[in-house]
């Protein structure tokens, strides 16, 4: 079936590091949505990108519809230990609007 | 505008017995999708329905079924349930197939099967 390439699996990271996740896929998509889950909680919308190219920021994230729509990628600027949880990224298929989702990249805040 | 709600929270059966789940949309949407997440893993799709057919079905047996109402809320049954069930069950609620469709989740059922 189709399926999102999300990296990195996890990452461990000192409080005030940035950081950058990416999705690609061989498919085109014409959303693309970014997710943060916390532990026995539901996933949380942060980012919906709808146009190729198309830059967004929502606080200290900012994420990216890349310009083939085939991928996208979310920052995290200045992490706090808040910012630990599992993100996922989420593309829309032009062909159907089938939603498909990434594996997930587990962020890990060290003290 | 009440969020997606799921019941119950939490659950614990026993192998061979059946469970229903249920999950309110947000109001006005009319897709609702279902998700099983196991301890560290991904989401796994299960279904999606709108106005109250199945549109999209995942790779699960057919022990796992579903269904939507005529006000959009869905529910979904596992029969027969083994170990390997036990997972935080996911509903997310959207506007509806076609573009810009963002998706809202509930905060799950964790159902454990012993």
């Amino acid at each position: 079936g189709q399926q999102l390439n999300q990296s990195p699996q996890s990452m461990f990271i000192q409080e005030g590091e940035d950081v950058s996740m990416n999705c690609t896929s061989s498919s085109i998509f014409n959303t693309w949505l970014w997710y943060k889950q916390e532990p026995g909680e539901g996933p949380v919308l942060l980012i919906a990108l709808y146009k190729a190219g198309e830059l967004t920021s929502n606080g200290r994230l900012t994420a990216q519809f890349g310009i083939t729509r085939k991928d996208s990628f979310l920052n995290i600027s200045a992490s706090i230990p808040s910012d630990v949880g599992i993100y996922f990224c989420a593309g829309q298929l032009d062909s159907n609007y089938q939603l498909i989702w990434g594996a997930g990249t587990k962020l890990i805040i060290k003290p | 505008k009440a969020g997606v709600t799921q019941t119950p929270r939490y659950l614990i059966k026993t192998r061979g017995q059946q469970v229903t789940l249920s999950c309110s949309p947000i109001s006005g949407h009319r897709s609702v999708s279902w998700y099983q997440q196991t301890p560290g893993q991904g989401l796994q799709f299960l279904f999606e329905y709108f106005s109250e057919t199945q549109r999209n079905k995942g790779n699960f047996p057919g022990r796992f079924s579903g269904r939507q109402f005529s006000n959009s809320r869905s529910e979904m049954n596992v029969s027969t349930l083994e170990l390997g069930d036990s997972a935080l069950y996911l509903c997310a609620s959207s506007l509806g197939p076609g573009q810009h469709t963002e998706a809202f989740f509930g905060q799950g059922t964790r159902l454990t099967v012993v």
